[in-house]
């Protein structure tokens, strides 16, 4: 049973840019959610994706986007990237409220 | 606003010593995780209460869900330093998709 993958691990990119984050979900996982947790502080809900259809989307503007794909795997895309993006941008998947299990997260630093 | 709010917020002890970190929040869970994170990586699960006053046991480690399900309590008994890290709680809401996270407890035993 291989657990959730993120890829890049880190990532620098520019003010404005747009960039894409993947993620692997756990095998007969269905569920994906995305989380950004700033430095110190908690994780905060994106959305989560079922059955590749958004399933509930926390505080975050349109430039945050998702998809997931029939094989459960999903990206996050951020479009006019804000210095303020710059966190810990974690994935987790489940396929029920008991069973979450997060990715190592990819580091977005923007400058 | 955050939902979910963890006591204290830093905690620096002697290896040996025992602690209790505090998830309090004035809204009702229909369950409540606990993780913990090391830095560079996503949270790892520790436990899921899900009823009202349960006591879950994980070695040196207690978890406690309130009876009214709107709290809870991490107690560690002999710390040690591989103890050392991020402690987070984490609640389901009815009719929510996500999980609330606490703020964090950053944890460090001292050998």
């Amino acid at each position: 049973e291989t657990g959730v993958t993120q890829s890049p691990t880190h990532l620098i990119k520019t003010r404005g840019q747009q960039v894409t984050l993947r993620c692997s979900s756990q095998s007969g996982h269905n569920t994906v959610s995305w989380y950004q947790q700033a430095l110190g502080q908690g994780p905060q809900f994106i959305f989560q994706y079922y059955r590749e259809e958004e399933n509930g989307r926390g505080n975050f503007p349109p430039r945050f986007s998702g998809l997931q794909f029939p094989n459960y795997s999903s990206e996050l895309n951020v479009n006019a990237l804000e210095l303020d993006d710059s966190a810990l941008y974690l994935c987790a998947s489940s396929s029920d409220r008991v069973g979450t299990t997060f990715g190592s997260g990819t580091r977005l630093t923007v400058v | 606003t955050q939902l979910l709010e963890q006591s204290p917020q830093f905690l620096s002890i002697q290896e040996g010593e025992n602690l209790t970190v505090y998830c309090n929040s004035s809204s009702v869970f229909s369950s409540l995780q606990w993780y913990r994170q090391e830095p560079g990586e996503g949270p790892v699960l520790l436990v899921t209460v899900v009823t009202g006053g349960e006591v879950k046991k994980l070695k040196r480690l207690t978890f406690q869900f309130g009876d009214a399900r709107k709290d809870s309590s991490l107690h560690i008994t002999a710390a040690q330093p591989g103890d050392t890290g991020l402690y987070l709680c984490a609640g389901h809401q009815t009719g929510a998709n996500n999980l609330f996270f606490g703020t964090g407890t950053r944890l460090t035993v001292i050998p």
